[in-house]
């Protein structure tokens, strides 16, 4: 078990439906990263977010937002959505102060119908 | 951006034997290189990293070695065991907590018994 949280487990949805999936980092990490995993594109990363402000883009497409609350706790909004949105979505955490070693939760495996 | 390239992506090893996973990057700038194991529906968990200012690092049974200037790094598994048996995945990384990790496409390690 890393510490990092994810919710739900299974999503399953219909096209053009809008979904929000959630992540609480490890204790006392300041830095939450989204992540896409699919079977065509592999891992991708898709957006950082530390201390409340956003840090990094990586391929996020404009149909998904995020963002961290106060509490740490981020949500990552997918919007419009496609059948090839379908994927694992896997949220990581790191300390502020150590090289990136990021920690993966348990992920959120989003069906679009 | 950065560009990560992973070799084989499929590695079968007999029980008791090493295994080697080799990954080239593309960005002279990155400087962290995390390696993760996942097993089939669970999250990547971090296995070893390693750093630019380091050329070799150990963790029991597995090393990882990193040369610059070809760009490239590899995993090293010693003594492999059926429990060994995953998909593993390099990254890079500018680090300094501000960038997310860029993932090779994944080596499916089977250990025959």
């Amino acid at each position: 078990d890393s510490g990092v949280t994810q919710t739900p487990k299974h999503l399953i949805t219909a096209t053009g439906q809008r979904v929000t999936l959630r992540c609480s980092p490890r204790s006392g990490d300041l830095s939450v990263y989204w992540y896409q995993q699919s079977l065509d594109q592999g891992l991708q990363f898709l957006i950082q977010y530390y201390n409340g402000e956003e840090r990094a883009k990586g391929n996020i497409l404009e149909r998904f937002s995020a963002q961290q609350f106060p509490d740490l706790h981020s949500e990552l909004n997918l919007s419009s959505l496609e059948l090839g949105d379908s994927a694992l979505y896997f949220c990581a955490s790191s300390a502020s102060d150590r090289y990136n070693e990021q920690f993966f939760g348990p992920g959120t495996r989003l069906t679009v119908l | 951006g950065e560009n990560v390239e992973q070799h084989p992506s499929t590695l079968s090893v007999q029980e008791g034997d090493s295994a080697v996973i080799k990954c080239t990057y593309s960005d002279s700038a990155s400087n962290y290189f995390p390696w993760y194991k996942q097993e089939l529906g669970k999250r990547p968990q971090l296995i070893i990293d390693i750093r630019s200012n380091v050329g070799e690092k150990k963790d029991q049974r597995i090393a990882v070695t990193l040369n610059k200037t070809a760009k490239h790094f590899s995993l090293h598994i010693t003594e492999t065991q059926p429990e060994d048996s995953a998909v593993y995945f390099c990254a890079a990384s500018m680090g300094g907590g501000a960038d997310g990790l860029t993932f090779g496409k994944g080596t499916h390690l089977i250990i025959q018994p």
